[in-house]
């Protein structure tokens, strides 16, 4: 069955540093999103992407955040200079499209720790 | 704001059946969706609803009632295994804007099974 995947699992960077975050989303999705789960906390919504460009973003989502699909399978997420409180699971999913193919299906997660 | 409330924490025996209830305070809707997150693990989906009723997939069923801002998730024949969180998103909170809408999370219900 296709899925989401992700990498890397882990990352751990200093402060200030700039992380680059991988996604392959399901091969025939149209519709792509990332989201974060700071430990303990809920899932968050950060950005949705469509036809090459953002969809909608959340207030989480400022200039210190890119996404990009440099390609026909990668999608990208690229903090630019991390925070400490940038620590979270980072999950990537993607969905088919609307109405009853609209369902999100989530990769597994880039646990980032900024130090 | 934005509004998606589930209890914290259930316990239920194995082979019983438990009902998880989510109710929601949201500008747009789009569909409802349940996921299942086992700990340090991705969202795992399990059921959605647009239309008011009730949708059976096995030993889950999920109800929305949009007139009421509420959704519930049943799980019968408890197995071990079930024994995780379970999340209630709202698809288009914010914006129903019918594209590549973001998820709005509850903060998750934490399902203890007993043997």
């Amino acid at each position: 069955e296709p899925e989401v995947t992700q990498t890397p699992s882990h990352q751990v960077t200093q402060m200030g540093q700039e992380v680059i975050l991988r996604c392959v989303p399901i091969s025939n999705h149209l519709y792509f999103y990332w989201y974060r789960q700071i430990l303990g906390q809920k899932v968050e919504f950060l950005v949705s992407f469509y036809n090459n460009e953002i969809s909608e973003k959340s207030e989480i989502f400022d200039d210190q955040f890119s996404v990009e699909r440099p390609d026909g399978s990668n999608f990208t997420l690229k903090i630019r200079s991390t925070k400490l409180e940038d620590s979270a699971m980072y999950f990537c999913a993607s969905s088919l499209g609307q109405g009853d193919q609209e369902t999100q299906y989530f990769g597994p997660g880039t646990r980032l720790l900024v130090l | 704001g934005q509004n998606i409330d589930q209890p914290t924490e259930m316990t239920a025996t194995e082979g019983a059946i438990v009902q998880i209830n989510c109710t929601y305070q949201t500008s747009g809707f789009n569909g409802l969706f349940w996921y299942q997150q086992h700990a340090g693990e991705a969202p795992t989906f399990l059921s959605y609803n647009v239309l008011d009723g009730l949708e059976e997939k096995g030993r889950f069923s999920s109800f929305l009632s949009r007139s009421k801002g509420y959704s519930y998730l049943l799980l019968k024949e408890l197995q071990m295994k079930d024994s995780a969180s379970y999340l209630c998103a709202v698809r288009g909170a914010t914006y129903s804007g019918g594209g590549a809408d973001g998820l709005t999370f509850g903060k998750g219900t934490h399902l203890i099974i007993q043997p």
